[in-house]
């Protein structure tokens, strides 16, 4: 069956422009987490959604980060006014609920000129 | 100081020896602990999960948590080539299972 997929896979934007990523998540996953990864670190956790309740969003930098489910599948994370400080791979997971296992997608490579 | 502390490497072993893999930690309420493997320009991919404290065997894999010193392993024994990745430890509370922290990898390399 298909993986967790995100668009775009790439993306070049200059300073000062919003950006929207998405996430769909693997069919019938409830969980969906999105984490921000540098060169040659972990993942760092965003946010999660429980079916399309934001249940944490502690990880999200400042309020230019926002995070949507709105009907419990697909996901968009949004960055307003972009800064060069966002460039980073910005992945998604997702799991069947809380305590299963977290599959990941491809991540979206985020260039901010 | 992170919550999650590892020793980056890298690590270089010959094919067929044991690897120990180390991960740290200071939240003690870290309750679900977790071991992922990446390989390069790849997403991570679970490889053990553990409760609380003990030892988990999986294969060639065994994962440990020895809570009262907050540290973790991972031993991965007769390593292949094949092994040649960054490993990733992560780790949940019990009361937010759903935010992970996780260690910033161990780079492994198993020479053939």
């Amino acid at each position: 069956g298909a993986g967790v997929s995100q668009s775009p896979r790439y993306k070049v934007t200059k300073r000062g422009q919003d950006v929207a990523l998405r996430c769909d998540p693997i069919s019938g996953h409830v969980s969906l987490y999105w984490y921000r990864q540098a060169l040659g670190q972990g993942p760092e956790f965003l946010t999660y959604f429980n079916y399309e309740a934001q249940q944490d969003k502690s990880g999200l930098p400042n309020d230019r980060f926002s995070a949507e489910r709105p009907e419990g599948s697909i996901s968009t994370l949004t960055i307003q006014r972009t800064e060069q400080r966002d460039s980073a791979m910005y992945r998604c997971a997702s799991s069947q609920g809380l305590f299963n296992e977290q599959f990941f997608g491809p991540g979206t490579r985020l260039t901010v000129l | 100081q992170k919550e999650v502390e590892q020793d980056p490497g890298p690590l270089s072993v010959p094919e067929g020896a044991i690897v120990s893999l180390n991960c740290t930690y200071s939240n003690s309420a870290f309750q679900y602990f977790m071991w992922y493997r990446q390989y390069s320009r790849k997403g991570p991919e679970l490889l053990m999960y553990t409760y609380s404290s003990g030892n988990k065997e999986d294969g060639r894999f065994t994962a440990q948590v020895d809570k009262s010193s907050k540290y973790i392993s991972l031993f991965i024994r007769d390593s292949q080539p094949s092994d040649s990745a960054t490993y990733l430890c992560a780790m949940s509370a019990g009361t937010n299972a759903g935010k992970s922290t996780f260690g910033d990898g161990t780079t492994l390399t198993v020479k053939p």
